[in-house]
């Protein structure tokens, strides 16, 4: 059963940094690029940020460019985001998921919340 | 970027009778690879989201035959042929055709 593993969210003050962490299982990871997407309180859906599958190539919406990074370890199995001088409107739940090819994304984590605040 | 708009904004529906979502693109979604990268997901409550169609049409594994997704450059539809209790939920089109990839607002499904 394919499944991705979430950690890593919670409460930081503005200014602040927190690393997010997915971690994949029942299938081959290096094969598949992969995404980020938020949520902020009652409110949509927003892309953050995306990965291709060897790491190479990496795609940021531009609220998030410059302070928060999409990376993965393959022999881990497992996708971070690293995020940088957050702000108040960074507080949401952060999903990450899994491209099946054709930016067709499933399946999603759980989602980990984070939260943004002094 | 591509602004996503959907409508309508909620959707009261009698279980057993169909429900319609419209999705427009502010720019046509066709790829210079000659595809079209609209997909819909339904987002239960307290849940992630879920995808159900992609490539505009295209029934992601396991998911119902009732729901069914059309159109074609900057008009896009999906139906359900006859909403299920477990339909309830927030529906979101995406578009994947340019960076940044962008939703729409989403679609409120709910039982009369």
């Amino acid at each position: 059963e394919v499944q991705l593993l979430q950690s890593g969210g919670g409460l930081v003050q503005p200014g602040g940094s927190l690393r997010l962490s997915c971690a994949a299982s029942g299938f081959t990871f290096s094969n598949y690029a992969m995404t980020w997407v938020r949520q902020a309180p009652g409110k949509g859906l927003e892309w953050v940020s995306g990965i291709s599958g060897d790491g190479g190539r990496t795609y940021y919406a531009d609220s998030v460019k410059g302070r928060l990074t999409i990376s993965r370890d393959n022999s881990k199995n497992t996708l971070f985001l690293q995020m940088n001088s957050l702000r108040a409107d960074d507080t949401a739940v952060y999903y990450c998921a899994k491209d099946q090819g054709y930016y067709d994304f499933d399946p999603w984590g759980q989602g980990t919340l984070v939260t943004v605040s002094s | 970027d591509i602004v996503m708009t959907q409508t309508p904004l909620s959707s009261p529906v009698t279980l057993g009778q169909p429900a319609s979502i419209s999705c427009r693109s502010s720019q046509s979604l066709v790829h210079t690879d000659g595809n079209t990268y609209l997909s819909w997901l339904h987002q239960r409550p307290g849940q992630p989201p879920r995808l159900l169609i992609y490539k505009i049409s295209n029934r992601f594994s396991g998911v119902p035959d009732r729901f069914s997704g059309s159109g074609a450059g900057t008009d896009f539809t999906l139906k359900i042929s006859r909403v299920e209790a477990e339909d309830v939920g927030v529906y979101y089109c995406m578009q994947a055709t340019q960076f940044p990839l962008t939703f729409g607002g989403g679609t409120k499904v709910e039982i009369k």
